[in-house]
Order: C-alpha cells, then sequence, then structure tokens
C-alpha cells in the first residue's frame, strides 16, 4: 500500500513568488492534514480538509490556503512568499473516521 | 486549549543504556496521545498511540509508553536503546472529533552514544 506522496520534495523560490505543494493520501483515505515545520516554531497546523471541505484552519495569513479535489488530493499554495516561509511542509492523511495521521515526507521549501 | 511539554530538548544516552522521553499535556478534554519519530530529512513516522483500553502501549521496535491520567503524562521508554534510535521524537495530542489537529510538543533529539 503506497503511503502519503509529497511532490515536489524541494524547491526553491524568490521572495514575492507564489507556490503549490502537492499531496496525494494513501488510498481510501478522505482527510488530509497540512503542518509547516521550523526550527523556531515548532510543528504548527496549517489546515484540514474532509471530502473536499475545509474542517479546521490554524493561525496561518491569507497567504496561505488549501484545496481538497474528489480524489482526496490535496494542494496547499503559498503566494506572495516571505523569507520565513521556509520550512519543512508536511502532509498527512487518514480514513477521516478517528485520530491518528500517517505523514508523507514532507516539501522542503526555502525562500531566498 | 490544549498543550504538550516536552522538557528535555536533547538527551544524550549510551548504547544499550535505557532511556525515558518524557512528556505531560494538559487539556480540558479527553485526548489521544501519539508518539512520533523523525529521522533527518524525513517526515513523521508513527511510533505508538493511546487511543482507549490498557493505559500500557507498545511498538513493534521495543518502546513503550504509559498513559498516566492522573499526572497528565504519556512518557516514551526503551530498556535499551541501539545507535539506530538516534532522531527526534515528537509527542502530540487530539481531540479529535474537535479541532481535528494534533498539538505536537516541542520534539526531545535523542543522541545514541557507541
Amino acid at each position: 500500500k503506497a503511503g502519503v506522496t509529497q511532490t515536489p520534495r524541494y524547491l526553491i523560490k524568490t521572495r514575492g513568488q507564489q507556490v503549490t505543494l502537492s499531496c496525494s493520501p494513501i488510498s481510501g483515505h478522505r482527510s488530509v492534514s497540512w503542518y509547516q515545520q521550523t526550527p523556531g516554531q515548532g510543528l504548527q497546523f496549517l489546515f484540514e480538509y474532509f471530502s473536499e471541505t475545509q474542517r479546521n484552519k490554524g493561525n496561518f495569513p491569507g497567504r496561505f490556503s488549501g484545496r481538497q479535489f474528489s480524489n482526496s488530493r490535496s494542494e496547499m499554495n503559498v503566494s506572495t512568499l516571505e523569507l520565513g516561509d521556509s520550512a519543512l511542509y508536511l502532509c498527512a492523511s487518514s480514513p477521516g473516521t478517528g485520530p491518528g495521521y500517517t505523514f508523507g515526507s514532507g516539501t522542503r521549501l526555502t525562500v531566498v | 486549549a490544549q498543550s504538550v511539554t516536552q522538557l528535555d530538548s536533547q538527551v544524550p544516552v549510551f548504547e544499550e543504556a535505557p532511556v525515558e522521553l518524557r512528556c505531560n499535556y494538559s487539556s480540558s478534554v479527553s485526548v489521544y496521545l501519539f508518539w512520533y519519530v523523525q529521522y533527518p530529512n524525513q517526515g513523521l513516522q508513527l511510533l505508538l498511540k493511546y487511543l482507549s483500553g490498557s493505559t500500557l502501549v507498545e511498538s513493534i521496535n521495543g518502546f513503550e509508553a504509559e498513559f498516566n491520567k492522573s499526572q497528565t503524562s504519556f512518557h516514551l521508554r526503551k530498556p535499551s536503546v541501539h545507535i539506530s534510535d538516534t532522531a527526534e521524537y515528537f509527542c502530540a495530542v487530539s481531540d479529535w472529533p474537535g479541532t481535528y489537529k494534533y498539538i505536537f510538543g516541542t520534539g526531545t533529539r535523542l543522541k545514541v552514544l557507541a
């Protein structure tokens, strides 16, 4: 059974640009969550989707957005990138019927 | 609001020695508890979880954790560590289906010395 797949693994972007990260959940999983991991702030919750509906959103500016498609795949977008957006972005999926998530390997975003 | 405290940011220990990584949480509602491990440049791997039932939970690679409701703790233990256990360990709580998110601790970096 394939795990959670995140693409790309690494990205380098320039300040002011925008970026889209992709996440393919485990087959059959309907819930997808996103987390940002930085050395200073640790692991912070961005948002969670279930069956294309956002059920919760973390305390991030509106530049951070996400969506989920009918096949449960999810994307997150960050517009007008800032240096502080440099981080490891982790996607996690679950069946959506209980607690417990499986994480992907992450996308390492570097903003220069 | 929920919070998770991992008091030790780094724990050095010699190979084959026992180790305990501490995790305390606070929550006004019932929670589920998790330990994840992260190796360099990788994502988080689930080590073990407490959902209900027996308060002592075990993983397949020798780690165990005990849920202590009165002390609001979920400490991770291993009786004999290996070099390969060197990694960062994160404790997390979930109030599912409340907020559909994890609250993570700040992590403990376990360094196993030869």
